[in-house]
């Protein structure tokens, strides 16, 4: 049972523009919410995170929205950069953050110049 | 600052075999998470470690186990290896249980199932 959904394998922008990385989940537990940035032979690294008291957070090019009604949560990226490709992680936890991460299987995001 | 080493980065081991991985959390870090990484299913986590004591283990069979020791370095160990097994295995370290104390990962350790 998938309990953190990232439904778009992959995803192609132009330099500039706006990336959308969208995430759903299913376990109405979840209240602490996470994305990670991947590059080949890397681990993940943190990008931004949202706890359920928020509907959004933002960081610099970075803006993550939660829409608890929908468990859904959106990654959005203005502008987006060539070195913004890598692969997005959306990660859930409960109990604020004190459960094990859930993560979704990640979109592989590409910026064209 | 260091941060999270994982030896060896890469392996290669036979059907049937066993495998130990390391995990060197950062100085002063107490809690270790060890995850799976395949194509087809993400990242899946497989056990957290805290004050060498296990936290938290997933759905993964009894051939995976692990550790943790009194400096906070952690071993997982997988027996009687299977080609499905094949995969990158990452460790994250944090200051005390749960993610909101600086949870970092390493680079991982590659590891194919011949």
């Amino acid at each position: 049972d998938q309990q953190v959904k990232q439904n778009s394998p992959s995803l192609s922008v132009q330099e500039g523009r706006i990336s959308i990385l969208n995430c759903d989940y299913t376990n109405s537990m979840f209240d602490y919410f996470l994305w990670y940035k991947k590059y080949p032979a890397e681990g993940p690294t943190f990008l931004i995170s949202i706890s359920s008291i928020k509907d959004k957070n933002e960081d610099g090019r970075f803006t993550v929205f939660l829409n608890k009604s929908a468990k859904h949560l959106s990654l959005h990226i203005v502008p987006s950069q060539p070195g913004d490709s890598a692969v997005y992680f959306c990660a859930a936890s409960a109990q604020g953050g004190s459960e094990k991460l859930v993560f979704g299987k990640g979109t592989k995001l590409t910026v064209n110049p | 600052k260091a941060g999270v080493t994982q030896t060896p980065r890469y392996l290669i081991k036979t059907r049937g075999q066993q495998v130990t991985l390391s995990c060197s959390p950062i100085s002063g870090h107490r809690s270790v998470s060890w995850y799976q990484q395949t194509p087809g299913q993400g990242l899946q986590f497989l056990f957290e470690y805290f004050s060498e004591t296990q936290r938290n283990k997933g759905n993964f069979p009894g051939r995976f186990s692990g550790r943790q020791f009194s400096n906070s370095r952690s071993e997982m160990n997988v027996s009687t290896l299977e080609l499905g097994d094949s995969a990158l295995y990452l460790c994250a370290s944090s200051l005390e249980a749960g993610i909101n104390y600086g949870y970092t990962f390493g680079s991982g350790t590659r590891l194919t199932v011949v």
